[in-house]
């Protein structure tokens, strides 16, 4: 069982919906990321959050929007999506750079989007 | 600029046939090389941290093992439950980032 837990598990959407994506994680990590993945490759990254201040953003399309509302829940607002984000969204966390080394990332099983 | 590459891309075993998958690494201050196993349409799970050469992690039929330049993950006698993709990453003294390999897709035929 991973504790980084992931809702929906699959969701379908239209290109005019608005959605969402939540991740809960209750390993006391600080650091949270959203990760993208299509087939066959490896996760990409989109958003690192540290402290629950966003510290990294992969020149990602505003159409996603990213929220840390505490230590533990870290959201993905989608509008207006296009099919070709039709993917793997995975969640992750860690301690944070500076604080325990060699702290590794923890992922959760995913929310496979569909845009159509 | 760090950097990760694995290979090979795919492996296919017979059962019981041991091999190694590679992954080499170049980074700005290593703070931690780590293995995970990824099942289709699951997130990766953890398997092992490395972070000093000559370091070795064993569980069950798997070793990884590190170098300066690079990490083995070593499959012995597999079986087909063993069968996924294998992805290994770095993480550098320079942030929160980590940077991921393309992964080996590992494949043990019955």
């Amino acid at each position: 069982d991973t504790e980084v837990t992931q809702t929906p598990k699959h969701l379908v959407m239209g290109m005019t919906n608005k959605k969402s994506l939540k991740c809960e994680q209750h390993m006391g990590h600080r650091a949270m990321y959203w990760y993208k993945q299509k087939a066959k490759k490896p996760p990409e990254l989109m958003f690192v959050y540290s402290y629950e201040k966003l510290s990294i953003n992969e020149s990602v399309p505003s159409r996603f929007s990213p929220e840390c509302p505490n230590s533990s829940l870290l959201n993905l607002h989608l509008h207006a999506l296009q099919p070709e984000d039709s993917a793997l969204y995975l969640c992750a966390s860690s301690q944070p750079s500076g604080t325990a080394i060699n702290s590794p990332l923890h992922f959760g099983n995913g929310t496979r989007l569909t845009v159509t | 600029e760090d950097q990760v590459t694995q290979s090979p891309e795919a492996l296919r075993l017979q059962e019981g046939e041991s091999s190694s998958l590679n992954c080499s690494y170049t980074v700005s201050g290593l703070r931690g090389l780590f293995w995970y196993r990824q099942d289709p349409g699951k997130g990766p799970e953890f398997l092992f941290t490395l972070y000093s050469a000559g370091e070795e992690k064993e569980k069950e039929r798997l070793k990884a093992t590190l170098t300066k330049k690079e990490s083995f993950l070593h499959i012995t006698a597999p079986k087909p439950e063993d069968s996924a993709t294998y992805l290994c990453a770095v993480r550098s003294n320079t942030g929160n980032q980590f940077y991921f390999g393309t992964g080996t897709s590992l494949t043990v035929i019955p």
